[in-house]
């Protein structure tokens, strides 16, 4: 079945310091990747949504500024939380649409855990 | 705006109960609904997809349905295990290019 390859799977970092997630589709091309976040005991929240080669479009309420989504490739995707603070501690995981194959299924990473202190 | 909702928010069974967990849908075009297994800081594992057109999907000891009608869906799990303690996702997406929406899930324990 398709890969998706999400990392790190966990960060701890200082709160004013930027972190890079990056979500990678392994045996396939994302035409579109989905961003979501996950607080404690919460519903995953759609973020932003990327496509390749294209600006990220962000959910109300998420700042673009904050939250920047690079999707230089079909099969790259990267997320960066800007100037982290504590309150942007929270499960963050990305989910593939695949550029062929059918659309029936998007195909998740397996999150990634960001702690700022 | 779709709207997905999940009852009840935290369910405590005995080992070998058979139980079923409960998802409504405010928005009835959906394109199709899957339900997922998310166990604790972990990612999501997909248990099963139902197309638009499906009514019922099957896999081993569990069985999902959807009435879009009237935007419900039902996971059964039969003969429960410790092994299912998790908290389960119901998700729907509107077409094939839109992401899923979640509900908050069900907690689920199988005590031993």
């Amino acid at each position: 079945g398709a890969v998706v390859s999400q990392h790190p799977s966990r960060v701890i970092c200082k709160s004013g310091t930027s972190v890079k997630i990056e979500c990678r589709s392994l045996d396939f091309q994302a035409t579109t990747m989905f961003w979501y976040r996950q607080f404690p005991k919460q519903s995953l929240m759609l973020m932003a949504t990327s496509n390749e080669g294209s600006k990220a479009t962000y959910e109300q309420g998420v700042e673009k500024d904050k939250f920047l989504i690079n999707h230089a490739s079909l099969t790259l995707s990267t997320l960066t939380v800007t100037s982290a603070h504590p309150e942007d501690s929270s499960f963050y995981i990305c989910s593939a649409r695949p550029l062929t194959g059918g659309d029936e299924k998007l195909f998740f990473g397996s999150g990634t855990q960001l702690s700022v202190l | 705006k779709q709207e997905v909702t999940q009852i009840p928010a935290a369910l405590s069974v005995p080992e070998g109960e058979n139980l079923v967990l409960n998802c409504s849908f405010t928005d009835s075009a959906i394109y199709n609904l899957q339900w997922f297994r998310q166990d604790p800081g972990k990612g999501l594992t997909s248990l099963l997809l139902i197309q638009s057109s499906q009514r019922e999907q099957t896999s081993g000891r569990l069985n999902a349905s959807l009435d879009k009608s009237s935007g419900r869906s039902t996971l059964y799990i039969a003969a429960s295990q410790p092994g299912d303690s998790a908290t389960y996702l119901c998700a729907v997406r509107r077409s094939g290019n839109t992401p899923l929406v979640f509900g908050k899930g069900t907690r689920l324990s199988v005590i031993a």
